[in-house]
């Protein structure tokens, strides 16, 4: 199967700072990117999207970047909060919406 | 709403019998599914898109025969592992597309733990 990467990088934050997690995307014709959020054990969530015609998407204490140039991606939590702990996932989907790939995902650990 | 379950949530099971995995959309008609295998501290891994009523289409790398998936309703696809061996214990996620919502949107399952002796 597809995957873009085997390794987890992780990040570790203070309770109440901001954190930011970045992906680098593979393919330059996606269309959409979502970010899900996986706590251990469960299946992956759906947080916020942003299609390619934009470059910022803000939701509730969430804010997606997408820089298509350089093809990156970033998640912007504010006030991390230790509920936010969990495993962080970018993820992509071509212009024919197909099928979506995964990154390499990023843990979180937020420190009380 | 937009709920997807997977029965069952976890299996044990002995190296050379088969497995069988559900996935269902609860609230919802899910003209496609995704089944994907998620190994401990790595992404999620697509094995193969489940359309209503056709073949599954395989990722490169999965077996087919192996890995038998039937999507025969508008919600309930099935994964049956056959055969399984030591190495096929994962983590196996589910997902499914709205036929009536965005093409994009998709909602996942639980996940199934499989553990082969």
């Amino acid at each position: 199967g597809e995957s873009v990467g085997l390794h987890l990088p992780t990040l570790s934050v203070q309770e109440g700072d901001n954190s930011i997690i970045n992906c680098a995307y593979s393919n330059s014709a996606s269309d959409y990117f979502i970010w899900y959020k996986q706590e251990s054990g469960k299946g992956p969530q759906f947080i916020i999207d942003i299609r390619s015609n934009m470059d910022k998407r803000q939701g509730q204490r969430v804010t997606v970047l997408l820089n298509k140039t350089v093809k990156h991606l970033s998640l912007q939590i504010a006030a991390t909060q230790p509920g936010d702990s969990a495993v962080y996932f970018c993820a992509e989907m071509g212009t024919s919406y197909d099928k979506v790939i995964f990154g390499p995902g990023t843990s979180l650990s937020v420190i009380p | 709403g937009a709920v997807v379950s997977q029965h069952p949530s976890w299996v044990i099971c002995k190296s050379g019998t088969s497995v069988k995995i559900e996935c269902r959309s609860l609230d919802f008609q899910a003209t496609t599914m995704f089944w994907y295998r998620q190994f401990p501290k790595q992404s999620l891994m697509l094995m193969a898109t489940s359309n209503e009523g056709s073949k599954a289409t395989y990722e490169q790398g999965v077996e087919k025969d192996k890995f038998l998936i039937n999507h025969a309703s508008l919600t309930l696809s099935t994964l049956t592992v056959t055969s399984a061996h030591p190495e096929d214990s994962s983590f196996y996620i589910c997902s499914a597309r709205d036929l009536i919502l965005y093409q994009e949107t998709q909602y996942f399952g639980p996940g199934t733990r499989l553990l082969v002796l």
